[in-house]
This record gives C-alpha cells, structure tokens and sequence, in this order.
C-alpha cells in the first residue's frame, strides 16, 4: 500500500512570505501528525489532527497552523516566514490517535527561507 | 519537563559486530517507546517498539530494553551491516498524550567495514 506522502519535497522561501504543506497518509489512516527537523532542536511536535480536529500542540508560535481534511489529508501552514523556519518538516500518520502504535512518516518538506 | 537525551552522538561499529544505542528519558508516564533509523533525505523508519509493560521485545536483529527503573532504553542491533549506517532515533509517547512522540537527539551510527 502506498506510504505517507508529502507535497513538496523541496521548497525555498523568502523572509516574509508564507507556505502550505501537504500530506496524504496512508489510507484508513486518520491521525496525521507534523514535526519539525532541525540540526539544533532535533525532531519537534507541532501538532496533531485527528478527524479533522487538532488533538494536540507544540510550543510552536501561532504562524504554524493546519488542518485536517474529511479524506484525512492534512495541510501545515507557515506565515511570516522567518529565517529559522528553515527545516525539514515531517508528517507521520497513524490509525487512531493516542494510541500511537503504526506511526509512518513521509519524508518530508525540506524547506528554505532566504 | 520532557525530555529524551542520548548517551552518544556518534557510534562507529565494525561490520558484523553488535551495535548498542542507548536513550535515557524523563517522563516515568511515558508508556510507549518506538525507535527510528533515519537515513539521508528519508524519513524516520519504524524499527521496533515496546510498551512500558515489557522490558525487552525481540525483532529480526533488533532487541530493545527498557528499564523502568532507571528510566532507560537501548537499542541492540545484532551482526550490523554497512546498511545500518544511519541516525538513530529513540521517540517515547505519553499516556494520554495523544500521538505527540517526544524523540532524543539521535545516535549517528557508522559502519565500517
């Protein structure tokens, strides 16, 4: 079966503006997570959308923001880009929420803000 | 707070040789633990799981430990390959929490041949 897929690979971005970000997890999958990868703070949470409501967030400022579609497909929004917004962003999927168990990424958005 | 720390950063093995990645963590009401081999322009890979109600789970050349009592985990990894050369994650969930994972820094792991 198809994995967790994630639009687009690569991004570059200027100071400013804003992104969307998508990605389709694994069919029957219904929680969609986000996360944030650094080379300093490592993988961080950022939130968690299960049928179609946030369950969960990081200690992110409110520029990221998602939501959740009826076919489980989530979107990550970043406004005001900032130049240490420059990360790989990870989205993972998994059947239901706190359970945690069959959690799948994608590989990720590697985004560049100049 | 949570947090979830590495012993090692980096971790160089020769081939065929076993591998130990260690992890310590804070949260005693984590209840679930997952590690993840992350290899270059991927995403973290699922490699093994264990539930805070076991101490060691047994998969094909993995072995994790967890040990309660210290707050501690380790990831084995028999007879390593030049294939296993990645970054290593450990990730644990709390109970409750939803599917938030709290994951360490990452053990980068080199195989020589």
């Amino acid at each position: 079966k198809a994995g967790v897929t994630q639009t687009p690979r690569y991004l570059i971005k200027t100071r400013g503006q804003q992104v969307t970000l998508s990605c389709s997890p694994i069919s029957g999958h219904r929680s969609v997570s986000w996360y944030q990868q650094t080379p300093g703070q490592g993988l961080q949470f950022l939130f968690e959308y299960f049928s179609e409501t946030q369950r969960n967030k990081g200690n992110f400022p409110g520029r990221f923001s998602g939501r959740q579609f009826s076919n489980s497909r989530s979107e990550m929004n970043v406004s005001t880009l900032e130049l240490g917004d420059s990360a790989l962003y990870l989205c993972a999927s998994s059947l239901e929420s706190g359970g945690g168990y069959g959690y799948t990424f994608g590989s990720g958005t590697r985004l560049t803000v100049v | 707070g949570e947090s979830v720390g590495l012993h090692l950063p980096t971790l160089s093995v020769q081939e065929g040789d076993n591998s130990i990645i260690n992890c310590a963590y804070s949260n005693s009401a984590s209840d679930y633990f997952i590690w993840y081999k992350q290899e270059s322009g991927k995403g973290p890979q699922f490699i093994i799981d264990i539930r805070s109600n076991m101490d060691k789970r047994q998969g094909q050349r993995v072995t994790v430990l967890l040990n309660k009592t210290v707050k501690h985990l380790s990831l084995q990894i028999a007879a390593t390959q030049p294939g296993d050369s990645a970054v290593y994650f450990c990730a644990e969930k709390n109970a409750g929490g939803g599917n938030k994972l709290t994951f360490g820094t990452g053990t980068q792991l080199k195989v020589e041949l």
